[in-house]
């Protein structure tokens, strides 16, 4: 079973609607954190949260919005979506282990909802 | 300068060959990086991570060069199954954000 799962996989939607993209992990990782992906650039930081209390912005929160409902669920939501939001989204997780403060760094990705927005 | 750079590559090598990619990051004050594998249209997975001079996993090694502010991804005996995009990720310091190279393609020739 997958330790980190999204859904939808795949989401065509149209300008202006609202989309929630949901993130589930059994890691029990406390951190977690939406990317984007587009072609030719790298992976691009949108929200993390270290906590259910804790969310803080990333390189490109604008348009976007995330909800912390628990440690195992984080979910990213376009309230109007726009074309250019068009692209694949990544959650990811991580957690401490090993007693090891540097295991925090290593993320475990979901794999990916694919949004196109017309 | 980009803070993260790589070659996209792709780099077409045969099985068995060794294959070495350069990464290239513009803070000279990082600390941590990472090899990161991503398979086409999938999710990234943790290759390697690399806090001082370097690091070796069976037939990857990764190599940090501070003086010229790169690290490298050293594959031997390139198997077909090595065939995937390699992203090279640099965290910034006194944050908790990474930045991401846009990757390397290889591709591992029968």
């Amino acid at each position: 079973d997958a330790d980190v799962t999204q859904t939808p996989r795949n989401r065509i939607t149209k300008t202006g609607k609202r989309i929630m993209l949901e993130c589930s992990q059994t890691k029990g990782h406390d951190r977690m954190y939406w990317y984007r992906q587009d072609p030719g650039l790298g992976l691009r930081l949108i929200y993390y949260s270290f906590d259910v209390k804790d969310i803080n912005k990333g390189e490109i929160s604008d348009g976007y919005s995330v909800s912390r409902q628990a440690q195992a669920k984080f979910s990213l939501s376009l309230e109007s979506a726009i074309p250019n939001q068009t692209a694949l989204y990544f959650c990811a997780t991580s957690g401490f282990r090993d007693r090891d403060p540097r295991s925090y760094n290593e993320q475990f990705f979901g794999p990916g909802t694919r949004l196109t927005v017309l | 300068r980009k803070e993260v750079e790589q070659d996209p590559g792709p780099f077409n090598v045969p099985e068995g060959a060794t294959v070495a990619f350069n990464c290239t990051y513009s803070n000279s004050a990082s600390q941590s990086f990472f090899w990161y594998r991503q398979d086409c249209r999938k999710e990234p997975k943790l290759l390697m991570s690399v806090y001082s001079s370097g690091n070796e996993d069976g037939r990857f090694t990764a190599q940090l060069n501070r003086a010229s502010q790169y690290i490298s991804l050293l594959i031997r005996d390139s198997k077909l199954s090595d065939s995937a995009t390699y992203l090279c990720v640099v965290k910034v310091p006194g944050t908790y954000k990474y930045i991401f190279g846009t990757g390397t393609r290889l591709k591992v020739l029968a």
